[in-house]
């Protein structure tokens, strides 16, 4: 299987920061790489599919970038309800696998 | 827009099956692709396996021994029977639409989750 690893697993950061967070495929995967977001006690909710397309209705803060085995996704100016978990999923084909997850949180 | 719902039992006895349903509401489940995934308490997400409206069906291999994943589109559900439990399949089980063939197989609309617990 191919397998996703997430980095930073945690960061601390502050209101108005730029983040990015990382993954990377054991292979490439084209584009073939979801970007979700997770509060606590909630569903993951979709942000970024094919690397780069924002989900509809997503603040465009949020972009992704990446193809092959790098990806990122970048949070250009944090806000107080973006501080979450955050995983890649990787679609290319089955079984899909999810990034371990990097939690946000405040500093 | 598009609601799921996922309901049974929270409580499994080990070496029994779990069986979980997820209504769908505010839309068809025809055409579109259903899935099951998991999450062990303060654990990551796990792709279970889908359903397309048809009942064919993909499983994770890890647990493709066990899982059975079933549609009925009359009424607008879909469910999750997996056998022989044990305390590692305690989980929240989220029920979500997906994988997309037009969103990069994504899975863009997901039920609230529901606990259930492998325990005697």
């Amino acid at each position: 299987d191919i397998q996703m690893t997430q980095s930073p697993s945690s960061l601390s950061a502050s209101v108005g920061d730029r983040v990015t967070i990382t993954c990377r495929a054991s292979q490439s995967i084209a584009t073939y790489l979801n970007w979700y977001q997770q509060k606590p006690g909630k569903a993951p909710k979709l942000l970024i599919y094919g690397a780069s397309s924002l989900q509809s209705g997503v603040p465009s803060r949020f972009s992704g970038s990446g193809s092959g085995t790098d990806f990122t996704l970048t949070i250009s100016s944090l806000q107080p309800e973006d501080f979450a978990t955050y995983y890649c999923q990787r679609s290319y084909n089955t079984p899909y696998t999810f990034g371990q997850g990097t939690k946000l949180e405040i500093k | 827009q598009v609601q799921l719902q996922e309901s049974g039992p929270g409580l499994v006895k080990p070496s029994e099956t779990l069986s979980l349903t997820c209504t769908v509401s505010g839309g068809s489940t025809n055409s579109y692709y259903w899935s099951w995934i998991r999450q062990p308490p303060g654990k990551g997400l796990e792709w279970i396996g889908y359903i397309y409206y048809t009942g064919s069906t993909n499983y994770n291999p890890s647990l493709k021994s066990r899982v059975t994943i079933s549609v009925d589109t009359s009424k607008s559900q879909f469910s999750l029977k997996l056998s022989s439990v044990t305390a590692a399949d305690t989980a929240v089980y989220y029920c979500a639409r997906g994988p997309l063939s037009s969103s990069y197989y994504s899975f863009d609309f997901w039920g609230q989750g529901t606990l259930v617990t492998a325990s005697s």
